[in-house]
């Protein structure tokens, strides 16, 4: 069982706009910055944003961040069929002194 | 441009020991950050392990799984990453990916292609 938690899934039409949540803790998402990672199939992560919200380069101006308390929330609009992949959440932990991840949501493009 | 290349993996049985190395270019490897994370087959991301920089005082964090058994290490002159993995459980079996920590604490921005560990009698 993680610490973070994600919906399994989530799904749209090309264009439209998909929303991931991460629920955390006062020990993770509350007192430490949130990343978020883009796995396409067969392929290894790649980080969304920095921890002040910058993208790296490459990473297109249609996914956004945002964190409010112990919750975090990852947003792609435009939505692509390049787009299709798993997403995770993750956080510095100071309980369990660890980064934890999210569980990962799968994103289907219909 | 910032690459990571690992080698290592393979195929060994329950309590075996191997060791992955990851090799890091682009960057200065002294003062970088590095991790350590694994995926087993069809399964979710799993941290494994953290070390700073010996400029931060070169502390090593462990997820409580591999605690005791994993060991991280680094040479600095060759910008190399080492996981040396002892008491290998089959639960231990997954893609093993070295990934540098561009922000702290731990936006890992990098990451290398990933070596396979299969554990299993």
């Amino acid at each position: 069982q993680s610490v973070l938690t994600q919906p399994p899934s989530a799904s749209g039409t090309p264009g439209q706009r998909v929303t991931i949540s991460c629920s955390g803790g006062s020990s993770n998402i509350g007192s430490n910055s949130v990343d978020w990672y883009q796995q396409l199939p067969g392929a290894a992560p790649k980080l969304l944003f920095y921890p002040n919200n910058q993208r790296p380069s490459g990473v297109p101006d249609r996914f956004s961040g945002s964190k409010s308390g112990t919750s975090a929330s990852l947003a792609i609009s435009g939505l692509q069929s390049d787009d299709e992949a798993d997403y995770y959440c993750a956080a510095w932990d100071d309980n369990l002194n660890g980064y934890v991840f999210g569980p990962g949501t799968k994103v289907t493009v219909l | 441009e910032v690459q990571l290349v690992e080698s290592g993996g393979g195929l060994l049985k329950p309590g075996g020991s191997l060791r992955l190395s990851c090799i890091l270019s682009g960057v200065r490897y002294s003062d970088a950050w590095m991790s350590w994370v694994r995926q087993a087959p069809g399964k979710g991301l799993e941290w494994v392990g953290r070390i700073k920089s010996k400029g931060s005082g070169g502390t090593i964090d462990y997820a409580a799984p591999v605690k005791g058994r994993f060991t991280i290490s680094r040479d600095d002159s060759k910008n190399t990453l080492f996981l040396q993995m002892n008491s290998l459980k089959t639960d231990d079996t997954a893609v093993y990916y070295c990934a540098w920590v561009e922000k702290a604490p731990s936006s890992m921005s990098t990451w290398g292609q990933g070596t396979l560990v299969t554990v299993s009698s």
